[in-house]
């Protein structure tokens, strides 16, 4: 079946370290895909999407085809940074990841 | 602020009650869609309107059903509630029919049965 995996469903890292959030898919062609975050007791926010090839908050995230994997990183982890982060596929709706809890301690 | 309302903020009820949850759309924005996020499924597509007709349908219970005004508006309506019920429910908003386009989250519902 065609899906987005987020095999981590809780990932703690320490300030200043670099994180990286995987994404598997399993669409074929050319896929479009985004990550969302929701920081705690908050909405779901677009994060960024890999046709703009943007840095939104220090994260980046590069579509692999080869690896068929999307996913996102940073080099240094800050607490604001702790949140539920989704890899999203856009086909005739978005279909959601499991989520990965983000925690990065003190 | 995205602009997309949701009440209430929370609800606490007891199983086989049946519960109504609302959602404004952001201004200009046609198309509600309703998620379920719980802790062992992650968030679940429901069901989407668009102008006030049934656009498309995820994973919804036939326990649940929604509706969109003619003001926009949407109502999730969950009936005969089990434990299982509970979550966090959000609703998004788009200015289009087309399920992929950019979605407006609003704060979420969180529904609690005891």
């Amino acid at each position: 079946a065609q899906r987005v995996t987020q095999p981590e469903k809780l990932l703690s890292v320490f300030k200043g370290a670099p994180v990286e959030l995987k994404c598997n898919y399993s669409y074929s062609g050319s896929p479009e895909l985004f990550w969302y975050v929701q920081y705690s007791r908050q909405r779901l926010q677009l994060l960024l999407r890999h046709i703009s090839r943007e840095s939104i908050k220090g994260f980046t995230a590069d579509l692999n085809k080869g690896e068929t994997s999307f996913h996102l990183k940073k080099p240094f982890a800050q607490e604001e940074d702790s949140a539920m982060y989704y890899c999203v596929h856009r086909g005739s709706r978005l279909t959601f990841g499991e989520g990965t809890q983000l925690t990065v301690n003190p | 602020d995205s602009g997309v309302t949701q009440t209430p903020k929370h609800l606490i009820t007891a199983t086989g009650q049946r519960v109504t949850l609302r959602c404004s759309p952001r201004s200009g924005d046609l198309s509600v869609y309703w998620y379920q996020q719980s802790l062992d499924q992650g968030l679940q597509f429901l069901i989407q309107y668009y102008n006030g007709e049934e656009r498309a349908k995820g994973n919804i219970l036939e326990r649940f059903s929604a509706q969109q005004f003619p003001d926009l508006h949407s109502e999730l309506n969950l009936s005969s509630l089990e434990l299982g019920d509970s979550a966090l429910y959000f609703c998004a908003s788009s200015v289009g029919a087309a399920g992929n386009q950019p979605q407006h989250f609003g704060d979420g519902t969180r529904l609690s049965i005891l």
